[in-house]
């Protein structure tokens, strides 16, 4: 069975800091994974795609990386901004048409 | 390109009474999924659809259905609400649905309150 777990929990941090977060899955037999953000009472916003058959992917100041092998994913936010702050989750599609999700990060970004 | 919606986007019910809920996917999209989030589980898969076939589900009770028209579109039902089914329900769409590589764009939710 499919676990996704993301560390930390909640991350506080000052603005223009760089910061990493980590996802892990126990199955590496994903098809891909796609990290979100999600602002208070609001639905996903798609940050980024990765398919299994990729490394990385890359969005402005977002760079995610996937390692199936080890299973693990991180984003990497570089120079973080106020507007930043949100609960980051990943999601791992297994195949089957469902797609698991992790907890989430809920990151502060102070200004 | 209209983003995915949910209607309504607020509900208030009693327990034992039954909600639908609506999601029209992107333009295009043909899979439509169905995810539960709560503070204590995070997000759940409920189901997904793509082309009116419901082609996985999730380990939620028989009370949960759901279902997809010939537009796409797609409802969930939930008969005899109980309290523990207040949640935000988010829907999600993506692209042609043949395979799994495909990424998934979710709608706002829609916040349902049971008292």
């Amino acid at each position: 069975k499919q676990e996704v777990t993301q560390i930390p929990a909640a991350l506080s941090v000052p603005e223009g800091e760089n910061l990493v977060l980590n996802c892990s899955f126990t199955d590496s037999a994903i098809y891909n994974l796609q990290w979100f953000r999600q602002d208070p009472g609001k639905g996903l916003t798609s940050l980024l795609l990765i398919q299994s058959s990729q490394r990385e992917q890359t969005s402005g100041r977002l760079n995610a990386s996937l390692d199936k092998s080890s299973g693990r994913s991180t984003l990497y936010i570089a120079a973080s901004q106020p507007g930043d702050s949100a609960t980051y989750l990943c999601a791992v599609n297994t195949g089957g048409f469902k797609t698991i999700f992790g907890a989430g990060t809920r990151l502060f970004v102070k200004a | 390109k209209a983003g995915v919606t949910q209607t309504p986007r607020y509900l208030i019910k009693t327990r034992g009474q039954q909600v639908t809920l609506s999601c029209s996917p992107i333009s295009g999209h043909r899979s439509v999924s169905w995810y539960q989030q709560t503070p204590g589980q995070g997000l759940q898969f409920l189901f997904e659809y793509f082309s009116e076939t419901q082609r996985n589900k999730g380990n939620f009770p028989g009370r949960f259905s759901g279902r997809q028209f010939s537009n796409s579109r797609s409802e969930m039902n939930v008969s005899t609400l109980e309290l523990g089914d207040s949640a935000l329900y988010l829907c999600a769409s993506s692209g042609t649905g043949t395979s799994s590589y495909n990424e998934q764009f979710f709608g706002p939710g829609t916040r349902l309150t049971v008292l």
